[in-house]
């Protein structure tokens, strides 16, 4: 099983650029999100879904959009990139069960000049 | 909204000895699940071991453990016979039982075994 696939690794953006961050499993997770990681301050989340069609947004939401037009795929749209979302990003999934644990990506690591 | 406390940004141990993480939590709920991830230099995140609020037996899992009281919502993690292997940062995660399946993480412990 390929678990919980993040494209690309690395990615160096210049400010007002877009980009997407894709992230797809293969478990038949309910439950996706994504994640930034910041020196300091944890994990903290940008947007999660409970299933295809349903999206809602975290603690950080602003600069970021996603979609979930499949159960297997759950891709994070920077729509004009600035400095402050340098970070690394997770992707994550559940089965949504009760004491389901996280099973996360191998992150992204993103760079705005 | 539920918030996750690590007190502790840096903590260091020596090879063989126990060290205990500590983790505290804000939560209105009754019932709830916690977790504790760890995150090696290699960026890769990786369950530890996890707790349903519901069971009073703390979990453990070889040379993993958890104190886990409800009353204090506390959820330390102790490491037993520490391996270089443990370096790494540590997280602690609560997760609500029931409607946005929300994950909510700690800022982490970072944790470096010494030889």
């Amino acid at each position: 099983n390929a678990g919980v696939t993040q494209t690309p690794k690395f990615q160096v953006l210049k400010t007002g650029q877009s980009m997407t961050l894709q992230c797809a499993q293969d478990m038949n997770h309910e439950y996706m999100s994504w994640y930034r990681q910041d020196p300091g301050m944890g994990l903290r989340l940008i947007h999660y879904s409970v299933g295809a069609g349903i999206t809602d947004q975290g603690e950080v939401p602003n600069g970021y959009n996603v979609s979930r037009s499949t159960t297997e795929d759950f891709p994070l749209r920077l729509l004009s990139a600035a400095p402050s979302q340098t970070s690394v990003y997770f992707c994550a999934s559940s089965t949504g069960g009760d004491n389901s644990p996280l099973h996360f990506g191998n992150g992204t690591r993103l760079t705005v000049t | 909204a539920q918030t996750v406390t690590q007190s502790q940004p840096e903590m260091s141990v020596q090879e063989a000895e126990t060290v205990t993480l500590s983790c505290t939590y804000d939560t209105s709920e009754n019932n709830y699940y916690l977790f504790w991830y760890k995150q090696p230099p290699s960026r890769q995140m990786i369950l530890v071991i996890r707790q349903e609020a519901y069971k009073q037996q703390n979990a453990t899992e070889n040379r993993f453990s958890v104190n886990f009281q409800k009353a204090a919502k506390s959820f330390s993690l102790k490491i037993s016979d520490s391996q270089l292997g443990d370096t790494a940062m540590y997280f602690c995660a609560f997760r609500h039982t029931s409607g946005t399946y929300k994950y909510i993480f700690g800022t982490g412990t970072r944790l470096k075994v010494l030889a």
